[in-house]
């Protein structure tokens, strides 16, 4: 079955700590976005990447960063810089450009410890 | 500038009647595509429909339809007959022609009462 896929479902980040968040698509999609949502808000864009190898800072980047090395992978890391790390966190893909459909994987839920 | 407002920020309705969630943009290229998605409580968007600006018939599938209006700037997504399993958030959407990211409105909360 073709789609994208998050994981960990839920995790747990103390004080001081770098948290990765995984996602994975098979889809060939070129294009891959990560979005914050908080309780009662919209999604708000993190990171984007329309190709491999290369990526840009979306609305709210500071205190994330990403890697794009393989068109199948964009990885979201949750740097100690974040303050208020806690959300859900929506990784999507389409095939070329935002103007394509966004197909969205089941999200990741951070939490604080 | 791009924007998308959603004014109901939450709505309940008895199951079997009919619901319009409604969806305002702005802006100011002639080309741009509007989206509606779905947010069930296990957390994943499920895309709904995408329309571009020069498409403006309206959008039938099952008990979903869409009703896109350039001149009032509205894109309106109405459930026929709710159902329970149609409680979610709505999200409506906007991107512009060769925009990098699309602009989502912050939702609104469908409760669908049995």
């Amino acid at each position: 079955d073709g789609g994208i896929t998050q994981s960990p479902k839920y995790l747990f980040r103390k004080e001081g700590q770098n948290v990765t968040l995984s996602c994975e698509q098979n889809l060939n999609h070129d294009a891959m976005y990560w979005y914050r949502q908080d309780p009662g808000q919209g999604l708000r864009l993190i990171y984007y990447s329309q190709i491999v190898n290369d990526f840009q800072k979306g609305d709210i980047a500071e205190g994330y960063s990403v890697s794009r090395e393989k068109k199948e992978s964009f990885p979201l890391t949750v740097t100690s810089a974040q303050k208020n790390p806690t959300a859900f966190y929506l990784c999507a893909s389409s095939i070329t450009s935002a103007q394509e459909t966004q197909y969205f994987g089941p999200g990741t839920r951070l939490l604080v410890l | 500038a791009q924007k998308v407002t959603q004014a109901q920020t939450e709505i309940s309705v008895v199951e079997k009647e009919d619901v319009t969630l409604d969806c305002v943009y702005e802006t100011r290229d002639t080309t741009y595509y509007l989206f509606w998605y779905k947010q069930p409580p296990s957390g994943e968007l499920v895309f709904l429909i995408r329309r571009n600006s020069f498409d403006e018939q309206n959008e039938i599938s099952g008990r979903y339809s869409w009703n896109f209006q350039k001149s009032t700037s509205s894109f309106n997504f109405t459930i026929t007959a709710s159902q329970v399993v149609d409680s979610a958030v709505y999200f409506c959407a906007l991107t512009q022609n060769r925009d990098d990211k699309i602009i989502f409105g912050k939702g609104t909360r469908l409760h669908i009462l049995p």
